[in-house]
């Protein structure tokens, strides 16, 4: 069982509101991750960390921001949520390879699911 | 670049048969080859990788994957099907000499298995 948490689990808020939603893992991981899923569909790469103080956009474009002030922490932001944030947010993490010979398994919290009215 | 396909959206198998989630994938060296599941509302959970060696990986929940490099494959099996094995697979490949460079996730496969 990966030691990795995401709360809220479930998040139920109005137009314009700032939300920030939670990551933290236990596991000692550099390397963290921020997915956009829609129910059922593809996952979206839309963040990540290779370790403190360093953040990266993913593959998709997102409104969100996120920050990594400590290394088991990596919280996500909006500013003023929209229906069109509404979807699962799923968190994940994985040693970062320092060399060929490490594989850097992601291991995923249980998710949030936003739902922006 | 690298990319991976599962050119099924849903497969369907009544329990107790074996099952088959297929996966290809493209990478510019050689990979490194995962497989997630994902029930409802739930995030997803690690089943089995490739790394090197033995083309036959076992994981999880007696699933197993084989890697086939002249077909780029990397299908998902099972000798039998249960009920509870119904969810969203993803297969997922990053290049091996590229470390540090992210996964590439596929669009998952929809896995019914009926009573």
């Amino acid at each position: 069982e990966a030691d990795i948490y995401q709360t809220p689990r479930y998040l139920v808020i109005g137009t314009g509101k700032k939300i920030t939603l939670e990551c933290s893992q236990t596991m000692g991981h550099d390397k963290m991750y921020w997915y956009q899923q829609d129910p059922g569909m593809e996952l979206h790469l839309i963040h990540y960390s290779y370790g403190v103080n360093s953040t990266e956009k993913g593959d998709l474009s997102s409104e969100s921001t996120v920050s990594r002030i400590r290394t088991e922490h990596f919280p996500l932001t909006l500013e003023s949520a929209r229906p069109s944030h509404t979807s699962q947010y799923l968190c994940a993490s994985s040693e970062y390879p320092l060399s060929g010979g490490t594989v850097d398994t992601q291991y995923f919290g249980p998710g949030t699911r936003l739902t922006v009215l | 670049a690298q990319s991976v396909a599962q050119p099924e959206d849903q497969v369907n198998v009544a329990e107790g048969n074996p099952l088959t989630v297929k996966c290809t994938y493209s990478v510019s060296g050689n990979p490194y080859l995962f497989w997630y599941v994902q029930y409802p509302n739930r995030g997803l959970q690690f089943l089995l990788k490739y790394i090197t060696g033995d083309n036959l990986v076992k994981g999880s929940y007696g699933f197993e994957a084989e890697f086939n490099k002249s077909q780029t494959s990397f299908h998902l099996k099972k000798p039998s099907a249960l009920v509870s094995d119904s969810a969203l697979y993803f297969c997922a490949v990053r290049d091996m000499e590229h470390y540090g460079q992210n996964f590439v996730f596929g669009p998952g496969t929809r896995l019914s298995v009926l009573p």
